[in-house]
């Protein structure tokens, strides 16, 4: 069973709007929660760590929060541009498993249109 | 500069051929990783490395194998590939001490025809 859910799958904006992307889990211990973008191709990229009960980060125009209670997870990105098109994924750390265990969420792709 | 790296980037193999993917890491980091991606799927623990000669299986171990001679190299073999190992491999590396986090090489597209 998936304990890591994005929604949407995919989602096309237009340049200089904002987006929502969330993310839904029920990893239990939970530890902390990591958004990575991947460019086509390539691979993962970090761009925020969450790691409180109830945490909130900013990284330029990306910015996302965490309620551990809810489980829930939002990355939000601001005045979006072209080269923000790629797949974001959403990663949550077991912290009663082995060293090491994530669960990785399937993505949304988001495509970012003149 | 951290850096994973893979070799090779792109490959394609004939279904029975052995297949071996390589991953580099110049961080010292103890702790190594093999993932594989597929369309639709999040990515699938293949095996942990804890240091050398300290593997332990991931979450989808069949039909995969592992090696770990040196700290910064770790490989994965497939022994006789088969089409449904077509996919995009991923090697990650992370330190002992902050093993959350774990940096990820570009990935490895293997079709098996």
């Amino acid at each position: 069973k998936t304990q890591v859910e994005q929604s949407p799958q995919s989602l096309v904006v237009r340049q200089g709007e904002n987006c929502v992307l969330q993310c839904n889990y029920s990893v239990t211990p939970d530890n902390h929660l990591r958004w990575f973008k991947q460019d086509t191709g390539k691979g993962l990229v970090s761009l925020t760590v969450l790691v409180d009960q109830k945490d909130k980060t900013s990284n330029g125009r990306y910015s996302a929060t965490l309620d551990k209670d809810a489980k829930h997870s939002t990355l939000h990105i601001t005045a979006t541009l072209l080269d923000d098109t790629a797949t974001y994924i959403c990663v949550v750390a077991d912290r009663g498993s082995a060293l090491g265990r994530l669960h990785f969420g399937a993505g949304t792709q988001l495509i970012v249109i003149p | 500069d951290m850096k994973v790296t893979q070799m090779p980037r792109y490959l394609i193999k004939r279904m029975g051929e052995n297949v071996l993917l390589e991953c580099g890491q110049d961080m010292s980091h103890e702790t190594m990783y093999w993932y594989r991606q597929d369309p639709g799927l999040g990515l699938q623990l293949i095996y942990i490395s804890y240091d050398v000669d300290s593997n332990s299986e991931g979450d989808i171990p069949k039909g995969y194998r592992v090696s770990r001679k040196k700290r910064e190299h770790f490989s994965l073999i497939l022994d006789s590939a088969k089409t449904n190992q077509t996919s995009v491999y991923f090697c990650a590396s992370s330190s002992r001490d902050r093993d959350y986090e774990q940096y990820f090489g570009p990935g490895t597209r293997l079709t098996v025809l």
